[in-house]
């Protein structure tokens, strides 16, 4: 399967402040996805990231708030903009594996707390 | 809008025991079914996929579709304090495997 790697793992930022985040994968994907899980909640697609292409935003979640870049096949990054308490959450990487044919596989993901 | 239920938990069985996670979805075209697993602190872990009407088995899980029901389950037999997690259910329709729609998750303990 495909190793994810999340930069950083945990951060503890000041509102207003902007934090980006870097996913790596160790080989070459067509898909990358972008999940964010709140406290004590379910994960919730935020974005697809197409290589090449303006990424595909879920509703609810907007690209002035979550910019999202995708310069090639094997990373991509997630910038949390003008943070507020509310963006403390856990932030997943994911990558779809067709080498594999079958599912998503997640990075170990970002814990940001907004203070 | 795409829903994806759990039934409520948290669910505790005992060592040994058989625990059962039920899941329903609300889009008839969906297409693929993972439960995933997700100890506290850490990131969701893929233990099974079915895509076909029926059983599937992997070691001590089992999961079962029914997609005239819209429903999935999974089944853990002989669950160890291991188990013990948050247990999610993901669909995803279309050809994207990673679009993924997670229920809220059941908590599963399993107690000596």
């Amino acid at each position: 399967s495909a190793v994810i790697s999340q930069k950083p793992s945990r951060d503890i930022c000041q509102r207003g402040t902007s934090l980006t985040i870097q996913c790596q994968v160790d080989s070459q994907v067509t898909m990358m996805f972008w999940y964010r899980q709140q406290p004590g909640q379910s994960l919730t697609l935020i974005a697809t990231a197409n290589q090449g292409s303006e990424a595909t935003y879920e509703s609810g979640f907007v690209i002035d708030k979550f910019p999202i870049s995708r310069p090639n096949l094997t990373f991509s990054t997630l910038t949390v903009s003008n943070m507020s308490p509310e963006d403390s959450s856990i932030y997943l990487c994911s990558v779809e594996d067709r080498g594999h044919h079958t599912e998503a596989f997640f990075g170990q993901g970002t814990r940001l707390t907004v203070v | 809008q795409k829903e994806v239920e759990q039934n409520s938990g948290p669910l505790s069985v005992p060592e040994g025991a058989i625990a059962s996670l039920n899941c329903t979805y609300s889009d008839r075209g969906s297409q693929s079914f993972f439960w995933y697993r997700q100890y506290s602190g850490k990131s969701p872990e893929l233990i099974m996929f079915i895509y076909s009407n029926g059983d599937k088995e992997d070691g001590r899980f089992t999961a079962q579709l029914n997609k005239a029901s819209q429903y999935v389950s999974l089944l853990i037999r002989d669950s160890q304090p291991s188990d013990s997690a948050t247990y999610l259910c993901a669909v995803s329709g279309g050809t994207s495997y990673g679009k993924l729609t997670f229920g809220q998750g059941t908590i599963l303990t399993v107690h000596p």
